[in-house]
């Protein structure tokens, strides 16, 4: 399994401004993904972390509004920019793992950030 | 395209009842199947699993059949209890798809 830790776990921001989660893993991992958990929804995927290069952003999503890094194989951000109202959601980190060389489709999740944006 | 059915919620039922949530999928490939919960505020925990046709994941009491004939993959329990209480998302996952139901809340009555 991996250890996911998130900070921060919950925020309150002000309208215009940008906050960055911090997502630090346990282990080495290949696949870092963020979702977005909006009020009472399910999960949608905003991009893949990619290590040493730009992240694949989701259909909908774009880097100018949520710039990620990966600098390294345990360790990404989410940079919310500019944010609104609608911002308002969980934002959740999470890694998929390699098993003896063989990709089980798991993923295991960081206890999510709550931002709260006024 | 690839998506996920899932049964809508919310699900209240009284404590010892049988609990059925249904989930059906289209997805590009062969998918591994996930059921996932979400205890209230907590994160996303792994209730169990399915890689492959006619497998059975189970956990805690909760099972689910991979059916790739009919491409479902519905949650079962015998009998629930109040702390099963928590919202339960479906999730087929393969190299392409990352794709999750929308979730089914469950409230348990004692």
């Amino acid at each position: 399994s991996a250890v996911i830790s998130q900070k921060p776990s919950r925020d309150i921001c002000q309208r215009g401004t940008s906050l960055t989660i911090q997502c630090q893993v346990d282990s080495q991992v290949t696949m870092m993904f963020w979702y977005r958990q909006q009020p009472g929804q399910s999960l949608t995927l905003i991009a893949t972390a990619n290590q040493g290069s730009e992240a694949t952003y989701e259909s909908g999503f774009v880097i100018d509004k949520f710039p990620i890094s990966r600098p390294n194989l345990t360790f990404s951000t989410l940079t919310v920019s500019n944010m609104s109202p609608e911002d308002s959601s969980i934002y959740l980190c999470s890694v998929r793992l390699l098993r003896q060389g063989s990709d089980t489709g798991e993923l295991f999740f960081g206890e999510g950030s709550r931002l709260t944006v006024l | 395209g690839n998506s996920v059915t899932q049964m809508e919620g919310p699900v209240t039922l009284s404590e010892e009842a049988f609990l059925t949530i249904n989930c059906t999928y289209t997805a590009t490939g062969y998918p591994s199947l996930f059921w996932y919960v979400q205890y209230p505020g907590e994160g996303l925990q792994l209730l169990l699993k399915a890689t492959k046709a006619d497998d059975k994941g189970s956990n805690k009491g909760f099972e689910a059949t991979y059916r790739k004939e009919t491409t479902s993959f519905h949650l079962e329990k015998g009998s629930v209890q109040v702390s099963d209480s928590a919202v339960y998302f479906c999730a087929p996952i393969s190299s392409v798809t990352l794709i999750f139901g929308k979730g089914t809340k469950l409230s348990v009555k004692p």
